[in-house]
């Protein structure tokens, strides 16, 4: 069973803060996709990375794909109230499947 | 504009009816997956097809059913519905491996 482990599951910092959350597995997968959650809605895709190593920024958030595409980070600098919601990390398997982390919930606090 | 629209949103039933969730998407992809959310587990999925008449399982199928008559619709059944049942339940379409899914806003069911 492939499993992409996400970290913190929970996270509550100050506006202006940095932060990181991690996904980490041991599969190798084609590309890696970023999505968040707001409260009462379906996911929507932040960002998809394809190549070990490759860098995305969206603004203030930075994305990250290992260089064995087996794990993502995603950054955020100088958080904001509206960064608050469910970030979600999802491998790319074969099959237009996805394998999908548990999420991480961050609030960020005025 | 496309889009992906799922009904009722909010349903709530008794244990061993049959349900049946709504999923219509207007992108015109092929591909079509069900999800259920839950606390701690991420997105699971439930079933999936690659076009009309195309069917297939995924993680966690048992008790779930779908069938798929025409490219917009993917109805999801619980046959007997169960307490364990109980959650929030997601549709996604998407037309090439690695695009993006696009999701539907959601069916919480609660099952009694």
């Amino acid at each position: 069973t492939q499993l992409l482990e996400q970290s913190p599951q929970f996270l509550s910092i100050q506006e202006g803060e940095n932060l990181t959350v991690y996904c980490n597995s041991s599969s190798v997968f084609s590309s890696l996709q970023w999505y968040r959650q707001e409260p009462g809605e379906g996911p929507v895709l932040l960002v998809t990375v394809v190549t070990g190593g490759e860098v995305k920024k969206l603004k203030r958030l930075t994305f990250q794909f290992g260089d064995a595409r087996k794990d993502s980070s995603l950054h955020i600098t100088a958080a904001q109230p509206g960064d608050t919601g469910l970030y979600l990390c999802a491998g790319v398997i074969s099959n237009y499947q996805l394998i999908w982390g548990a999420g991480t919930k961050l609030i960020i606090k005025p | 504009d496309a889009e992906i629209t799922q009904s009722p949103r909010h349903k709530i039933t008794e244990t061993g009816r049959q349900v049946t969730l709504a999923c219509h998407q207007t992108w015109n992809h092929n591909n079509m997956f069900w999800y259920r959310q839950d606390l701690g587990h991420g997105l699971r999925l439930i079933h999936y097809s690659y076009g009309v008449h195309d069917t297939n399982k995924g993680e966690v199928s048992d008790g779930y059913s779908v069938s798929r008559s025409n490219t917009e619709d993917l109805p999801l059944t619980l046959e007997s519905a169960a307490s364990s049942q109980t959650s929030v339940y997601f549709c996604a379409s998407t037309n090439r491996q690695g695009e993006t899914q696009y999701f539907g806003p959601g069916t919480r069911l609660l099952v009694l």
